[in-house]
């Protein structure tokens, strides 16, 4: 069993629909969980970071997390082109010294 | 401006050779790793430092090494021990490795010729 687990993919999403990404990670100690958006041939940048369970939104994008069932949830609303990328999740653990650990991704594209 | 800059942005390898990747940072940041990403796939830890003069093997470190003389860089070789070295390489930095929300540079894309 992988420690983070995502669907490749492709999640394909109508212009102006809400995408729903998922992931699921093995290790109950996880703390911190992380997700990255990274376009074709470029690195990982940042989108949002959450600690507790429940949602937290930022702009078009929400994170949800539920350590109960082990697994994070990011939504994008009003999913435009210019959101098509690979998004990663990433979750760190306290008993493997917070390091970070990734999904392998998935790959969206919005249809205009 | 402040950031985390990877050089070169492509570099090619032959057969043998040790080949250094280059990350320097301006953020003050205390911690710094280094990824290495292969196609359709996640990125896995190579190694990383929290402090200056410290750093741990990652995941996947056989075939590489690192230093870290200079809070601000962390060069990675890789060395003629690594046998399958083409992947895209990423270097990343923290604030904080207890937070540890990480930052990353443009990466370096190796080949071998």
């Amino acid at each position: 069993q992988k420690e983070v687990e995502q669907n490749s993919g492709p999640l394909s999403v109508p212009e102006g629909a809400i995408a729903s990404l998922n992931c699921t990670y093995s290790d109950r100690g996880s703390q911190s969980f992380f997700w990255y958006r990274q376009y074709s041939g470029k690195s990982p940048e940042l989108i949002m970071f959450i600690y507790s369970n429940g949602d937290k939104e930022d702009g078009r994008f929400t994170a949800q997390l539920n350590k109960a069932s082990q697994y994070v949830s990011l939504l994008i609303r009003d999913s435009q082109p210019s959101d098509s990328a690979t998004y990663l999740c990433a979750v760190t653990r306290r008993a493997a010294g917070n390091k970070l650990t990734f999904g392998g991704g998935t790959r969206v594209l919005v249809k205009p | 401006d402040g950031g985390i800059t990877q050089s070169p942005k492509y570099l090619f390898r032959k057969e043998g050779q040790n080949v250094t990747l280059s990350c320097e940072q301006n953020l003050n940041h205390d911690a710094m790793y280094w990824y290495r990403q292969d196609p359709g796939q996640g990125l896995r830890l190579i190694y990383y430092s929290q402090i200056v003069n410290d750093f741990q093997k990652g995941d996947i470190a056989e075939g590489y090494s690192v230093s870290r003389e200079k809070k601000e860089s962390f060069p990675l070789t890789v060395t003629s021990a690594q046998k399958n070295p083409t992947a895209f390489y990423l270097c990343a930095s923290s604030i904080d490795p207890e937070q540890n929300i990480q930052y990353f540079g443009a990466g370096t894309r190796l080949s071998v010729l």
